[in-house]
């Protein structure tokens, strides 16, 4: 399976908190995105970062990404409760599929 | 817009019955739609890619005669569970690529279908 593996598996803080969340992939890419899916629900598309790029924001969403360590993270600054979700990331394949890692579970407390 | 719609929402059948799920494209023409699969609290397995006018192609251990996959249009694609078990209990997923899209980011996923079989 080429499927990524993300860290932490669950994360709890406070709202106004930073959240880190990592993940890691194992084969070549051309692109890695982020999706947030609320429970029992679809996925959002969050942000989409190429493989010539190292950093990208989106309001308070900040993503990096090393191409060396195969590996990207997550930062969500300033939680809210309603960033409480499942967050996943998802590597290209040749075909134009999709590699979704384990995903990260977001509990944001207030 | 790229609004990708899945019927039903959720659906409950009893064990040995057949299940279809439909994607749709509501604004956008679609040539390839991929179908997933999530356990509870799991992530996301691709199961197969659906072309317009082809057969689908199936991911390593996906039983291609239990889940049936028919693209017949541009906009609409189904999936067809097959005598279903309580083990194909699952949340299954679509998404869409348009026309013109270009890689994987332009795919748009579905709000998902929930199947519990009894």
């Amino acid at each position: 399976s080429q499927q990524g593996e993300e860290d932490p598996q669950a994360l709890s803080i406070q709202e106004g908190e930073n959240a880190t969340m990592n993940c890691s992939y194992k084969t070549s890419i051309n692109n890695l995105q982020w999706y947030r899916q609320n429970s029992g629900r679809g996925l959002v598309h969050l942000i989409l970062i190429r493989s010539n790029e190292r950093e990208k924001h989106s309001g308070r969403l900040r993503v990096t990404l090393d191409t060396s360590k195969k590996s990207s993270s997550l930062l969500i600054t300033a939680s809210r409760a309603a960033d409480t979700a499942s967050y996943f990331c998802a590597t290209d394949k040749a075909g134009n599929k999709l590699v979704f890692g384990a995903g990260t579970i977001l509990r944001v407390k207030s | 817009g790229a609004v990708v719609s899945q019927h039903p929402s959720w659906v409950i059948c009893k064990s040995g019955t057949s299940v279809k799920i439909e994607c749709r494209s509501l604004d956008f023409q679609a040539t390839t739609m991929f179908w997933y699969r999530q356990f509870p609290k799991q992530s996301l397995m691709l199961m197969a890619t659906s072309n317009e006018g082809s057969k689908a192609t199936y991911e390593q251990g996906v039983e291609k005669d239990k889940f049936l996959i028919n693209h017949a249009s541009l906009t609409l694609s189904t999936l067809t569970v097959t005598s279903a078990h309580p083990e194909d209990s699952s949340f299954y997923i679509c998404s869409a690529q348009p026309l013109n899209g270009r890689g994987t980011d332009t795919q748009y996923f579905g709000p998902g279908t929930r199947l519990t079989v009894l």
